[in-house]
């Protein structure tokens, strides 16, 4: 079955340390995206990639960083310098040959205490 | 940039009919999504409308005028599973990347 993963579903860290979420795909799609969602908010772009070894920032890109060495991964890393990194984070992805339309994962719940 | 607007709130009866509006501003245009959210859950594709005009899909229909920055999202014969986010995302025309709203909650009641 052709889908996007991401692991874990629910991640709990210490406030200061590093964490980096998963997110793969084998739609073969050339675009990946990672958004994040709070409490009553939509989706907000924290960085998208539009091929291999390419990424640009989105929205709120501050504190967090990120890697596209393979076409079907797309791993987050969000920082101690994200001020506030409890939420949910959705990662997703497209193809020029499907329109624009965005497949998302089942998401990632962290909690930094 | 993106302006996206739509009610954070609906709440209706089972059975009945509910319209979420969606009113944007954008700097190119390549069309408007309505995706379906359940809490904690990854949003899912409802429509794609890129030409002024109704697509119909069983339940649910979505209205595009583009003239007016104007969508809206029908959903009849609302059940209990309907109740759920519903996303309003615009593409532009010069990249990959889509603008959402805040989402519209919707609340089924027996």
């Amino acid at each position: 079955d052709g889908g996007i993963t991401q692991s874990p579903k629910y991640l709990f860290r210490k406030e200061g340390q590093n964490v980096t979420l998963s997110c793969e795909q084998n739609l073969n799609h050339d675009a990946m995206y990672w958004y994040r969602q709070d409490p009553g908010q939509g989706l907000r772009l924290i960085y998208y990639s539009q091929i291999v070894n390419d990424f640009q920032k989105g929205d709120i890109a501050e504190g967090y960083s990120v890697s596209r060495e393979k076409k079907e991964s797309f791993p987050l890393t969000v920082t101690s310098a994200q001020k506030n990194p409890t939420a949910f984070y959705l990662c997703a992805s497209s193809n020029r040959d499907s329109g624009y339309e965005q497949y998302f994962g089942p998401g990632t719940r962290l909690t930094v205490t | 940039g993106q302006n996206i607007d739509q009610p954070t709130e609906m709440t209706a009866t089972e059975g009945a009919i509910v319209q979420i509006n969606c009113t944007y501003q954008t700097s190119g245009f390549n069309g408007l999504f309505w995706y379906q959210q359940h809490a904690g859950e990854a949003p899912t594709f409802l429509s794609y409308n890129v030409l002024d005009g109704l697509e119909e899909k069983g339940r649910f229909s979505s209205f595009l005028s583009r003239s007016k920055g104007y969508s809206y999202l029908l959903l009849k014969e609302l059940q209990m599973k309907d109740s759920a986010s519903y996303l309003c995302a615009v593409a532009r025309s010069n990249d990959y990347k889509l603008s959402f709203g805040a989402g519209t909650t919707v609340t089924v009641r027996a």
